[in-house]
């Protein structure tokens, strides 16, 4: 069965400050990961994801990810946190529920707080 | 990507009562689906709603409780039943194009 872990459930930096945000998946297949995030009273917007091809994936507000197959791990990255990225952040994987049918797993998030 | 609405954006509501939430997609979508996001946590999937057929209920979830219509390709009810203080949440309806999953607002139910 699928899962997905972010091992950290608080992550607090400075404005400014870079960001690496983990992320670690056990899937059987060749994985489709996704990053959303969740600002304070929004649903879930989509700030990146990997299919295949570039390991590196470029996403929305300044985010990266990177896809190590090797380390089961899809991070998240940017290199100067502005305060408006406040917000839960989830890594989840997709996986294939029958036919041409994909649901997702999700971690259970990283709440990230920036100070000024 | 796609626009997703929902209806309402959040509500009080008593014990022993139902609430349906209303879901609507800008474009026409085969697969949509309604998630659970219970106080601090992860979301869980409730259930998948295709047009034209039952929606497909994740184990943890019944129909009775949850039922679900999917009138057509653009829309979609959940209907929580019942309703205790246990089902304080924030309810998501999402679509699915291809393997990505794009997210409505939310409606964000506490239930005194």
């Amino acid at each position: 069965a699928q899962s997905v872990t972010q091992p950290d459930i608080h992550i607090t930096v400075s404005e400014g400050a870079s960001l690496e945000l983990r992320c670690n998946y056990s899937y059987g297949a060749t994985p489709y990961l996704f990053w959303y995030v969740q600002s304070p009273g929004q649903g879930l917007q989509l700030l990146l994801k990997y299919f295949s091809g570039d390991t590196l994936v470029q996403g929305i507000k300044g985010f990266e990810a990177e896809f190590k197959r090797s380390q089961s791990s899809f991070n998240l990255r940017k290199p100067s946190v502005h305060w408006s990225d406040a917000a839960e952040y989830f890594c989840a994987v997709a996986y294939n529920s029958g036919g041409s049918n994909y649901k997702l797993t999700f971690g259970k998030g990283t709440l990230l707080t920036v100070n000024p | 990507s796609a626009v997703i609405s929902q209806k309402p954006s959040r509500d009080i509501c008593q014990r022993g009562t139902s609430l349906t939430i209303q879901c609507q997609v800008d474009s026409q979508v085969t697969m949509m689906f309604w998630y659970r996001q219970q106080p601090g946590q992860s979301l869980t999937l409730i259930a998948t709603a295709n047009q034209g057929s039952e929606a497909t209920y994740e184990s943890g979830f019944v129909i009775d409780k949850f039922p679900i219509s999917r009138p057509n390709l653009t829309f979609s009810t959940l209907t929580v039943s019942n309703m205790s203080p246990e089902d304080s949440s924030i309810y998501l309806c999402s679509v699915s194009l291809g393997e990505t999953q794009y997210f409505g607002p939310g409606t964000r139910l506490l239930v005194l």
